[in-house]
């Protein structure tokens, strides 16, 4: 299996631009989650789907925050409009409920740069 | 409000010692335990867990320690290795969702 993939890896966009970031699970997980990396908070939990249904979304920071999952292999976090506090680390990570171990597998994350 | 704290944010070890990496967590409900290891430009790998029924558990030269009447847990490498440099993250299972520490960024050297 290729992992969990994530798109793009680096993003540098202007302040007010809308930014895409996509994550492609590992086949057969039913959980996904998108977090957050900074120097202050370290991995901060945002939103997190099971069998592509949100269900907690209590991290997201604002309303210009969105994500969704059309399917099970596909999910996007949107930040509209941007903002330089913004810029952070974005990792997607995905997982099998039914694993005694509770183990997430993370991707290799997405840059984000606000300017 | 910081459920799960590393309070210390850089370690340094020498080659062949032992590396001792602590965490503290406030929520007596968490049942489960995690440490991930991260590199840079990589996403955190799993490293070792614990659960809530045990006070240790070894991996290989990796022991996680949990002392649950103190709400604390460490992680032990050893012999450390110059490979082991890398940021670690504790983690404590709740309710589906992991809530990670800010972790600690240790660095063996020669």
């Amino acid at each position: 299996d290729a992992g969990v993939i994530q798109s793009p890896r680096h993003e540098v966009t202007e302040m007010g631009q809308e930014v895409t970031l996509r994550c492609k699970p590992i086949s057969g997980h039913d959980y996904l989650f998108w977090y957050r990396q900074t120097m202050m908070r370290g991995l901060e939990l945002l939103i997190y789907f099971n069998n592509n249904v949100p269900i907690d979304d209590s991290g997201m920071p604002e309303d210009r925050f969105s994500a969704k999952m059309p399917n099970a292999s596909f999910s996007t976090l949107k930040i509209q409009p941007s903002e330089p506090r913004d810029s952070a680390v974005y990792f997607c990570a995905s997982s099998l409920r039914r694993r005694p171990t509770y183990e997430q597998y993370f991707g290799p994350g997405t840059r984000l740069t606000v300017t | 409000d910081q459920q799960v704290k590393q309070n210390s944010p850089s370690l340094s070890v020498q080659e062949g010692r032992i590396s001792i990496l602590n965490c503290d967590y406030t929520n007596s409900m968490f049942d489960y335990f995690l440490w991930y290891k991260k590199y840079p430009a990589e996403g955190p790998t799993f490293l070792i867990s614990i659960s809530s029924i045990k006070d240790k558990n070894e991996d290989g030269r990796f022991t996680v320690f949990l002392n649950k009447s103190a709400k604390h847990l460490s992680l032990h490498i050893v012999p450390s290795q110059p490979g082991d440099s890398a940021v670690y993250f504790c983690a404590a299972y709740n309710t589906d969702k992991l809530i990670f520490g800010t972790g600690t960024r240790l660095q063996v050297f020669p």
